[in-house]
């Protein structure tokens, strides 16, 4: 069974601009969560989605947005980026919300932002 | 005070030896507790759940749980290199509200 897959792996980009991270979850699995982690922050939640409807999001600026598709894949998009938005994102899927503490990631896309 | 708190380390074991990890949370109502390792450079992964009061034990590892205290642990018996991670705590809301925080994270090192 193929794991999470996220792409792209690695991008570059400058302030202002608006970035888009793709996650396809393990097959059947129909939650997606994303993540940001950074060396000081850890591993910060940021949204989770279920059945292509926002379940739950953390503590992140409207700037930071999802959405899910009736194949249970996922994208979270980023606007007008900062320098702070530099991190590991991570996408986790899991079968179902109550089961979402046992959550597979996927390699994650590293954002560098100049 | 943040949710779910974890001794950042870096722990530091000599091989053979058992590491304990430590971790707190705030929520009283949180239901389920889990253990994710992370390796550098590398995602976490799932090593251990809990979700009752008590001791659970698998292989080397024995993730160890008290609502009461709003604690959990995790032991890693006859410890080898190949330990040496960094292992995050995570916490589930109650049901109808599940929602995974994680704690920072302690970073173990297993001297051989």
């Amino acid at each position: 069974k193929a794991g999470v897959t996220q792409t792209p792996r690695y991008l570059i980009k400058t302030r202002g601009q608006q970035v888009t991270l793709s996650c396809s979850p393990i097959s059947g699995h129909r939650s997606v969560s994303w993540y940001q982690q950074t060396p000081g922050q850890g591993l910060q939640f940021l949204f989770e989605y279920f059945s292509e409807t926002q379940r739950n999001k953390g503590n992140f600026p409207g700037r930071f947005s999802g959405r899910q598709f009736s194949n249970s894949r996922s994208e979270m998009n980023v606007s007008t980026l900062e320098l702070g938005d530099s991190a590991l994102y991570l996408c986790a899927s899991s079968l179902a919300p109550q089961t979402n503490g046992e959550q597979f990631f996927g390699p994650g896309t590293r954002l560098t932002v100049l | 005070q943040k949710e779910v708190e974890q001794n950042s380390g870096p722990l530091s074991v000599p091989e053979g030896a058992i590491a304990s990890l430590n971790c707190t949370y705030s929520d009283r109502v949180s239901q389920s507790f889990f253990w994710y390792r992370q390796y550098s450079g590398k995602s976490p992964e799932l090593i251990m759940s809990i979700y009752s009061n008590g001791d659970k034990e698998d292989g080397r590892f024995t993730a160890q749980l008290n609502k009461a205290s709003q604690y959990v642990s995790l032991l890693i018996r006859d410890s080898q290199p190949s330990d040496s991670a960094t292992y995050l705590c995570a916490v589930n809301g109650f049901f109808g509200n599940e929602k995974l925080t994680f704690g920072t994270g302690t970073r173990l090192t297993i001297i051989p």
